[in-house]
């Protein structure tokens, strides 16, 4: 059974700094991962989406890694702004022929200080 | 697009009471997820419909709660009858060509059971 884990489960930064958010996931036979942010009282908004054959991707001020073999994957984010403060998840497709079921971290609470 | 729509945002109910949660997909995806999410347990699948079908439902928790896709614009997921333990956020996702392909969720619905 695929288990994924982020840590920390909050993280407090000051504007401005770089960070980087960790996701790891116990089996390696995955399809794609991919890094949402939940903000209070609202859905998930998908950031990014990794494919199993890519090893990163970028957007804005955002990118995402992704070492299979190690089964890690991190979220980096420059320069972070106050609106960056939210909830990062990371969601895991595994492979296999049809319908397969995501597994979704417990999330990271980011709070970036003005 | 109005996104995937909710309704309704918030539900306070007293054990026992019927509750039925609504759920309108973007328009022109074929797939639609229901979750649930909670401090415990993190965001867990409930249900996941393929052109109106249910393709696996083995996240649902018991009897108690239901889900239809009577057409490829409505869905309702109900839980008949409630108790406290039901109280969670339940989003409603939606995509196109199945549960590979990237997931769009909506605002979500807070329940409540008192």
């Amino acid at each position: 059974k695929q288990e994924v884990t982020q840590i920390p489960a909050a993280l407090s930064v000051p504007e401005g700094e770089n960070l980087v958010l960790n996701c790891s996931f116990t089996d390696s036979a995955i399809y794609n991962l991919q890094w949402f942010r939940q903000d209070p009282g609202k859905g998930l908004t998908s950031l990014l989406l990794i494919q199993s054959s890519q090893r990163e991707q970028t957007s804005g001020r955002l990118n995402a890694s992704l070492d299979k073999s190690s089964g890690r994957s991190t979220l980096y984010i420059a320069a972070s702004q106050p609106g960056d403060s939210a909830t990062y998840l990371c969601a895991v497709r595994p492979l296999g022929g049809g319908y397969q079921k995501v597994t979704f971290g417990t999330g990271t609470k980011l709070q970036v200080i003005p | 697009d109005a996104g995937v729509i909710q309704s309704p945002r918030h539900e306070v109910t007293e054990m026992g009471q019927e509750v039925t949660l609504r759920c309108k997909p973007i328009s022109g995806h074929n797939s639609l997820f229901w979750y649930r999410q909670t401090m415990m347990r993190g965001l867990e699948l409930l249900i996941y419909f393929n052109n109106n079908v249910p393709i696996d439902d083995s996240g649902m928790p018991e009897d108690r709660f239901s889900a239809k896709m009577p057409n490829a614009s409505f869905s309702t997921l109900k839980i008949q009858p409630s108790e406290p333990r039901d109280s969670a956020v339940y989003f409603c996702a939606s995509s196109w060509g199945g549960s590979y392909n990237e997931q769009f969720f909506g605002p979500g619905t807070r329940l409540t059971v008192l």
